[in-house]
């Protein structure tokens, strides 16, 4: 199994931040990588796939980047709705897997 | 609007079966794989396996192979989870999530190549395993 390890854990940070979060996969995925958000009480919330593609109606402050086995999530200006927890996934192969999140708090 | 609607939250006893729907609608049912995530209290998203809905072929994850069925009805246009022998590691958050498929910019094939991504996820049924 790919296994996907994010950092940090986790991450505090004010509105108006530019903050990144990094996932490393244990073997290259090529592009096949994507981000979610996630809400307490919530389900998952697509935000990115194939790396660096924002999902419809994501806000452009976010973006990805990356390839192989290393990428990252950028959120340029935080904002009050961005504080959640994110994670990354891989779609190379089964079983689908998940990096451990990483929970972006309010400083 | 397309939306995913699971049945409500459940308790079993371990040793137990425990059978989780999953509802879909705004878009065309057979025409999509579903797949079903559970997360633990404070754990990671899991990936337990997928259903085709249009063919019903089926994909499960080892971790889960022989406890788990996954089933679909296609004039209810609802897919099913069935977790069996179930312990108190499975108390989980279980969610059924579509698969959407995207064309994206490759630079490795320096043309467009496809990927898939968890589009739509449904609300979470949590399962709680307590004797």
């Amino acid at each position: 199994d790919i296994q996907m390890t994010q950092s940090p854990s986790s991450l505090s940070a004010s509105v108006g931040d530019r903050v990144t979060i990094t996932c490393r996969a244990s073997q290259s995925i090529n592009r096949y990588l994507s981000w979610y958000q996630q809400k307490p009480g919530k389900a998952p919330k697509l935000l990115i796939y194939g790396v660096s593609n924002l999902q419809t109606g994501v806000p452009a402050r976010f973006s990805g980047s990356g390839s192989g086995t290393d990428f990252t999530l950028a959120i340029s200006s935080l904002q009050p709705e961005d504080f959640a927890t994110y994670y990354c996934q891989q779609s190379y192969n089964t079983p689908r897997t998940f990096g451990q999140g990483t929970k972006l708090e309010i400083k | 609007q397309v939306q995913l609607v699971q049945s409500g939250a459940d308790v079993k006893k371990p040793g137990a079966s425990v059978k989780v729907s999953c509802k879909a609608s705004g878009y065309t049912f057979n025409r999509y794989v579903m797949h079903w995530v559970r997360q633990a209290p404070g754990q990671r998203l899991e990936w337990m396996g997928w259903i085709n809905a249009g063919n019903a072929d089926t994909r499960y994850s080892q971790k889960f192979q022989g406890r788990v069925t996954m089933t679909g009805d296609t004039s209810a246009t609802t897919v099913y989870m069935e977790l069996s022998s179930l312990k108190s590691e499975d108390t989980a958050v279980y969610y059924c999530a579509r698969e959407g498929a995207y064309d994206f910019w490759s630079p490795y094939l320096g043309g467009l190549d496809r990927t898939d991504a968890f589009d739509i996820w449904g609300q979470g049924t949590m399962v709680t395993v307590s004797s």
